[in-house]
């Protein structure tokens, strides 16, 4: 079952802040976020896993409330090299391998 | 080397032709996936391979044939596709680490059917 993902789209300028929201009906075991710029493959930012946990990568940084089956992505101080579409991507189980079923997506612009 | 390699980059075919999108990483993981990607929607999910079997299969049309020769790489045989096919394939490998199985996708082959 996709991942509802929300906002669809953000416009920050440099130095703003974000926050972006990735919430499932079902028990997950993990949430995953990943990066894509315009014609290039998505890049792996962070893993969550069951059991609630933060984590943090640079500025970017994560949730994941386990009770709410909610993960938030947290952009602080945002720069240029930001822009691109954010992807939630939830996993129910694990067995040696993912099946991730990735959210719409969050285009976000940060603009000078 | 911590990457994930796709052949060729584009690929544009005709509805009779046969022809295959080939991936390799030498990064020691086992777990190998296809997916397929529209513009401006996510990635789907189309195949799972774990140490070289096929371990899902997301209800994808028999034009597309997967295979894993070996732990390093994947291949996926196209026959008979139609335009609607036509999209960017990625192809990616995991690992287990640190906080889980993380998963790193290679550029993608860009594919065209007409």
């Amino acid at each position: 079952q996709q991942p509802v993902q929300s906002p669809q789209a953000v416009i920050l300028r440099e130095g703003e802040d974000a926050v972006i929201n990735c919430s499932s009906s079902k028990a997950l075991y993990s949430v995953h976020w990943y990066r894509q710029k315009h014609g290039e493959a998505p890049v792996f930012l962070m893993i969550l896993l069951k059991g609630g946990e933060q984590k943090g990568h640079e500025k970017i940084s994560a949730s994941f409330n386990e009770k709410k089956q909610q993960s938030s992505l947290y952009l602080t101080a945002s720069q240029l090299s930001y822009s691109g579409t954010y992807f939630c991507g939830t996993e129910m189980d694990s067995g040696g391998y993912q099946k991730v079923t990735f959210g719409i997506g969050t285009k976000l612009q940060v603009i000078p | 080397d911590t990457e994930v390699t796709q052949t060729p980059k584009h690929l544009v075919m005709g509805m009779t032709n046969k022809k295959s999108l080939k991936c390799e990483q030498h990064m020691g993981h086992r777990a190998m996936y296809w997916y397929k990607q529209k513009a401006k929607k996510p990635p789907e999910l189309m195949f799972v391979y774990s140490y070289e079997k096929l371990s899902i299969n997301e209800s994808v049309p028999s034009r597309f044939s997967p295979e894993c020769p070996n732990s390093s790489l994947l291949n996926l045989h196209l026959h008979a596709l139609q335009p609607e096919d036509s999209a960017l394939y990625l192809c990616a490998s995991s690992h287990r680490g640190q906080g889980g199985y993380e998963q790193y996708f290679g550029p993608g082959t860009r594919l065209t059917v007409t």
